[in-house]
């Protein structure tokens, strides 16, 4: 079966600090992979995702930056945090879409980012 | 602009009454319809995903679509205190160049009262 995996759990950082959250995906190969952000009160964002090794597609612009360096690893960066990037990171994966159908998306346990 | 609304709640019910969660979403073309259940601090677990019109039954959940009218709604039956969380439901919607995505509604919270 598929397993995704997201680390850390928590992380409270500075503000200028740099980030990087890593997200790896076992039991399937190929996968659409996700980074979404869910802030206090809010619904979920998306952020990046991915098709494939070194595709990486942006939704919202930011400080934030994605990247795909192996099928099943998925890492969200930073080079200077700000205090608007606290919230809830979400990794997800999905298997392959068709012409407007996607398959269900799969969650990782997510990472509560705190930046003081 | 594509929108997913959903009434925020709270929505309390008894134990073993059906709760009802809807849904509106603004893209006529959206063909994905997804139902996720989040916990207090936890990440979203899907329930239940729906992408023709009509009704889709697992266990005590219940989808129904009516793509004419831009609405899903989530049917809980014997609402149990374990089922009080925070619904999600998320649609697709074509985000450019062929490319799919989903966007989500704020949540339904849910209380089941025992």
């Amino acid at each position: 079966s598929q397993t995704i995996h997201q680390w850390p759990a928590t992380l409270v950082q500075p503000v200028g600090s740099p980030l990087s959250l890593e997200c790896t995906v076992e039991g399937t190969s190929n996968p659409n992979l996700y980074w979404y952000r869910q802030a206090a009160g809010r619904g979920l964002q998306l952020l990046f995702y991915s098709v494939g090794i070194g595709q990486i597609s942006s939704e919202v612009p930011q400080n934030l930056s994605a990247s795909r360096p192996q099928d099943r690893q998925f890492i969200l960066s930073s080079k200077k945090l700000l205090l608007s990037d606290s919230g809830f990171y979400l990794c997800a994966w999905s298997g392959g879409s068709g012409t407007g159908v996607i398959s269900p998306l799969h969650f990782g346990n997510g990472t509560r980012l705190t930046v003081t | 602009q594509k929108e997913v609304e959903q009434n925020s709640g709270p929505l309390s019910v008894p134990e073993g009454a059906i709760a009802s969660l809807n849904c509106t979403y603004s893209d006529r073309g959206s063909q994905s319809f997804f139902w996720y259940r989040q916990y207090s601090g936890k990440s979203p677990e899907l329930i239940m995903f729906i992408y023709s019109n009509g009704d889709k039954e697992d266990g005590r959940f219940t989808a129904q679509l009516n793509k004419a009218s831009q609405y899903v709604s989530l049917l809980i039956r014997d609402s149990q205190p374990s089922d009080s969380a925070t619904y999600l439901c998320a649609v697709s919607g074509d985000s450019g160049a062929g490319s799919y995505q989903l966007t989500f509604g704020k949540g339904t919270k849910l209380s089941v009262i025992p």
